[in-house]
């Protein structure tokens, strides 16, 4: 069981470069989440999908968009990528939006932008 | 917006000690507090949750206690281990509550020297 799976690991951009980052989980949940975690900062949201079909916006969102795809599946896309976004980015997911649920997190994507 | 202050930033134990780290929060509707365990190069992980109408919450050496009318909650290690060698994180639920929104803090890496 895979659990949340993120992809790539590792990329680097330059200033004004596009991506997208991917995330799928197999456990069949609901609510899905993407996280910046940078150095003293904690984990920041970024932006949630309580359930498939819904996006909503964050703590931190500018210079974000996302896309729950499917179910199993929420991307998150720099249209113009900024050495401010070089930061670790996780993925997690909840059966459920509902406080206490359990949050699965994934392995993250390191991302420098030079 | 719900603020979640965690100290300290940075704690050194040796084996066999006590580790402790302390967080407050503003407010909260529910009363579910987890703590997420982070090793390098990993996710995030739940190590332990205390929920409403308990004040102490115990799973082997890690213990959570809960002042509520201080709005503080920690987070014991006892007899601490090099394993225990992580980042960890407190989180506490919106203030209106109801969704899975977690607030979290910015973090505390122990080190736990052999």
């Amino acid at each position: 069981n895979a659990g949340v799976t993120q992809t790539p690991k590792f990329q680097v951009l330059k200033t004004g470069q596009s991506m997208t980052l991917q995330c799928a989980q197999d456990m069949n949940h609901n609510s899905m989440y993407w996280y910046r975690q940078d150095p003293g900062m904690g984990l920041r949201l970024i932006y949630y999908s309580a359930s498939e079909g819904t996006t909503d916006k964050g703590e931190v969102p500018n210079g974000y968009n996302v896309s729950r795809l499917n179910k199993r599946e929420f991307s998150l896309r720099l249209e113009s990528a900024a050495p401010s976004q070089t930061s670790v980015y996780f993925c997690a997911s909840t059966p459920y939006f509902r406080t206490g649920d359990i949050q699965y997190f994934g392995a993250g994507t390191r991302l420098s932008v030079l | 917006q719900q603020q979640v202050k965690q100290s300290p930033q940075s704690l050194i134990v040796q084996k066999g000690g006590i580790s402790i780290i302390n967080c407050a929060y503003e407010n909260t509707a529910f009363d579910y507090f987890p703590w997420y365990q982070q090793f390098p190069g990993k996710g995030p992980a739940l190590l332990i949750a205390i929920r409403p109408d308990v004040s102490e919450k115990k799973e082997g050496r890690f213990t959570i206690s809960f002042n509520k009318s201080a709005k503080q909650f920690s987070l014991h290690i006892m007899d601490s281990q090099p394993g225990d060698s992580a980042t960890y994180f407190c989180a506490a639920p919106p203030p209106q509550g109801g969704s899975e929104k977690l607030v979290f803090g910015k973090g505390t890496k122990l080190t736990v020297n052999p």
